[in-house]
């Protein structure tokens, strides 16, 4: 079956750096989001790309983070300058059509980001 | 403003019996769907089932099931017959207002033993 691939599994970073969190979504969805998930709490939603473009964002995705679609397979999500508190598991998902016609999302396995 | 509650942060049931997870929930949108998911200690999020707000049945999914109550606000999810790899976090979702995201609550930890 096919499924959403993150990568990688656990990025550890220091405080100020940049990163990059990639994903490739399954191949035949038009949705594809980012969501986090802070230790043992709440998946928060981020943001939403359709259509090579932005269509959704929370009031947590804020300047510091960037979506890009660079080629026809990966989904990135770019920290341009972390902060101890961005600490938490990164999912990555994608559904073939919208959620609101039983269309669900697919999650990928996340990425664990630990800002020191 | 558009909500999902979870009000039971933990959930103690033994094999073999069933358990019913609450979520309620309140949005202004007309047609919805009601989405749970299962995050096991492993840490990934597993769809588990679907009901659309104008579903005439409640949905059902091998051993799980939705207590729809649309006047309610409810969507509970039923385990029938818990197994010791049930033991996860269980999370109700739902399309945020005219967007295709899902918000979800805060989850219920369901802990099965034998």
């Amino acid at each position: 079956e096919p499924e959403v691939t993150q990568t990688p599994s656990h990025q550890v970073t220091q405080m100020g750096q940049e990163v990059i969190l990639r994903c490739v979504p399954i191949s035949n969805h038009l949705y594809f989001y980012w969501y986090r998930q802070i230790l043992g709490q709440k998946v928060e939603f981020l943001v939403s790309f359709y259509n090579n473009e932005i269509s959704e964002k929370s009031e947590i995705f804020d300047d510091q983070f960037s979506v890009e679609r660079p080629d026809g397979s990966n989904f990135t999500l770019k920290i341009r300058s972390t902060k101890l508190e961005d600490s938490a598991m990164y999912f990555c998902a994608s559904s073939p059509g919208q959620s609101s016609y039983n269309s669900p999302l697919h999650f990928g396995n996340g990425t664990r980001l630990t800002v020191t | 403003a558009q909500k999902i509650t979870q009000t039971q942060p933990g959930m103690f049931v033994q094999e073999k019996e069933a358990v019913t997870l609450d979520c309620t929930y309140d949005t202004s949108d007309q047609s919805y769907g009601l989405f749970w998911y299962k995050q096991p200690s492993s840490g990934e999020m597993i769809f588990l089932i679907y009901q659309g707000s104008y579903d005439e049945q409640n949905a059902t999914e091998g051993r799980y099931s939705l207590n729809f109550q649309k006047a309610r606000k409810s969507a509970n999810l039923v385990i029938s017959a818990s197994q010791l790899g049930d033991s996860a976090m269980y999370f109700c979702a739902l399309p945020r207002e005219a967007g295709t995201a899902l918000i979800f609550g805060k989850g219920t930890t369901l802990s099965v033993s034998s």
